[in-house]
């Protein structure tokens, strides 16, 4: 089964606060690829980034970073010193090898930062 | 350049009409997909072309969807007599040749269709 899981349905910070999102994903492949989309209020989603399964070095971006780890089947998304822009739907994804560009996407983490 | 534009950006109909949503790819991307989105819902699989045809339709919920798309250009998705089930955001993502695990999936801005 190809699945992901994201378990916080809401999250409210402080502006300036970290916040992190969970992503837990399941799958029977050994090649995959994870992404993390925004979808800010106007609605479109916007790509923030791509991981492949072999890749499990962490990733930072500015204040975003992204932390892989194959032996809990996560790809959690960190925001350091968060601001109003960064309130938006975020969504996790996956899309294993074999399933001819099949995306499975989790259900959202919907984030406010508050002023 | 231009994005995927989704066209109308909002629909509203009666039930049991049938409507039809189109979307324009970016110039050069093969794959095309359709998702729908239930307010405050995550993304719900609809199908995917490659091209012209649809390898994988297991999305669509009913025999009511359906969905074509014109050579590697426009796709339109058509719901015939629409149930306000149907109310939703229908979002339209396209990826280039190299294949989407290469390259993301480039959205529009949805459809927001509203059955009375």
């Amino acid at each position: 089964a190809q699945k992901v899981t994201q378990a916080q349905t809401e999250i409210s910070v402080v502006e300036k606060e970290d916040v992190t999102l969970d992503c837990v994903y399941e799958t029977r492949d050994t090649t995959y690829y994870l992404f993390w989309y925004k979808q800010p209020p106007s609605g479109e989603l916007v790509f923030l980034i791509r991981r492949n399964s072999f890749d499990e070095q962490n990733e930072i971006s500015g204040r975003y970073s992204w932390n892989f780890q194959k032996s809990t089947s996560s790809f959690n998304f960190t925001i350091t010193a968060s601001q109003v822009v960064d309130s938006a739907v975020y969504f996790c994804a996956l899309t294993p090898s074999n399933t001819g560009n099949q995306f499975y996407f989790g259900t959202g983490t919907s984030l406010t930062v508050i002023p | 350049g231009a994005g995927v534009s989704q066209s109308p950006s909002n629909k509203v109909t009666e039930k049991g009409k049938d409507v039809e949503l189109r979307c324009d790819p970016i110039s050069g991307h093969t794959a095309l997909y359709w998702y729908r989105q239930r307010l405050g819902q995550g993304l719900e699989f609809l199908i995917y072309f490659q091209g012209n045809s649809a390898p994988d339709k297991s999305g669509l919920p009913s025999d009511r969807f359906s969905a074509e798309r014109t050579g590697e250009s426009v796709s339109t998705l058509t719901i015939q007599r629409t149930q306000q089930e149907d109310s939703a955001v229908y979002l339209c993502a396209s990826s280039p040749p190299t294949g989407a695990r290469n390259s993301p999936l480039h959205f529009g801005n949805g459809t927001r269709l509203t059955v009375t």
